[in-house]
């Protein structure tokens, strides 16, 4: 149990565009979710915390504007890159809150984003 | 606001043997949660371990062991009987209990199990 897809896995655009990467909770529900940003050989950086129903939460420095996250559902969060840049190439890292017995988040696998 | 150090950015053991990975946190909390995590080369996230801070029990997931000082702020992984498939980067977490559940990462420490 506690299965967190993302969807791309992998996904190359081009410089100006808008990508879209979703979060999905596969057998539990999450109020919260957090998007992070990895680059390579370094850790994870939280950009924001989304919640069901409500506006995200953004860490300092992170964009809101670029970074659109909505948390639609109690199983997806969304994180649109609008008007992509080179500098926005990285690892996007989405993780779900499941409160049932203890706080722990539950990791998706990734998104590797590639502006061109 | 939290930190995490982890001051040892590589390390390397023979299989079979055992190591230990160090970790350091600041915080004026009380009740908190400590994790490690696991990033295999295919860079998906795995829970290691977890200890809860209230708990002077340190916690154990078979070959996996801490050592939790909460006075001292340390929190330290013990991998026993190291095997190939522990090769990867282990991150140090802490997460503030009831009612902000973010993680604060540790920068990371790169740990080879030379066969």
């Amino acid at each position: 149990g506690a299965v967190v897809s993302q969807h791309p896995s992998w996904v190359i655009c081009k410089s100006g565009t808008s990508v879209k990467i979703e979060c999905r909770s596969l057998d539990f529900q999450a109020t919260t979710m957090f998007w992070y940003r990895q680059f390579p050989k370094q850790s994870l950086m939280l950009m924001a915390t989304s919640n069901e129903g409500s506006k995200a939460t953004y860490e300092q420095g992170v964009e809101k504007d670029k970074f659109l996250i909505n948390h639609a559902s109690l199983t997806l969060s969304t994180l649109t890159v609008t008007s992509a840049h080179p500098e926005d190439s990285s690892f996007y890292i989405c993780s779900a809150l499941r409160l049932a017995g203890a706080y722990e988040q539950y990791f998706g696998p990734g998104t590797r984003l590639t502006v061109t | 606001a939290q930190t995490v150090t982890q001051s040892q950015p590589e390390m390397s053991v023979q299989e079979a043997e055992t190591v230990t990975l160090s970790c350091t946190y600041d915080t004026s909390e009380n009740n908190y949660y400590l994790f490690w995590y696991k990033q295999p080369p295919s860079r998906q996230m795995i829970l290691v371990i977890r200890q809860e801070a209230y708990k002077q029990q340190n916690a154990t997931e078979n070959r996996f062991s801490v050592n939790f000082q909460k006075a001292a702020k340390s929190f330290s992984l013990k991998i026993s009987d190291s095997q190939l498939g522990d090769t990867a980067m282990y991150f140090c977490a802490f997460m503030k209990n009831f009612g902000n559940e973010k993680l604060t990462f540790g920068t990371g420490t790169r740990l080879t199990i030379i066969p």
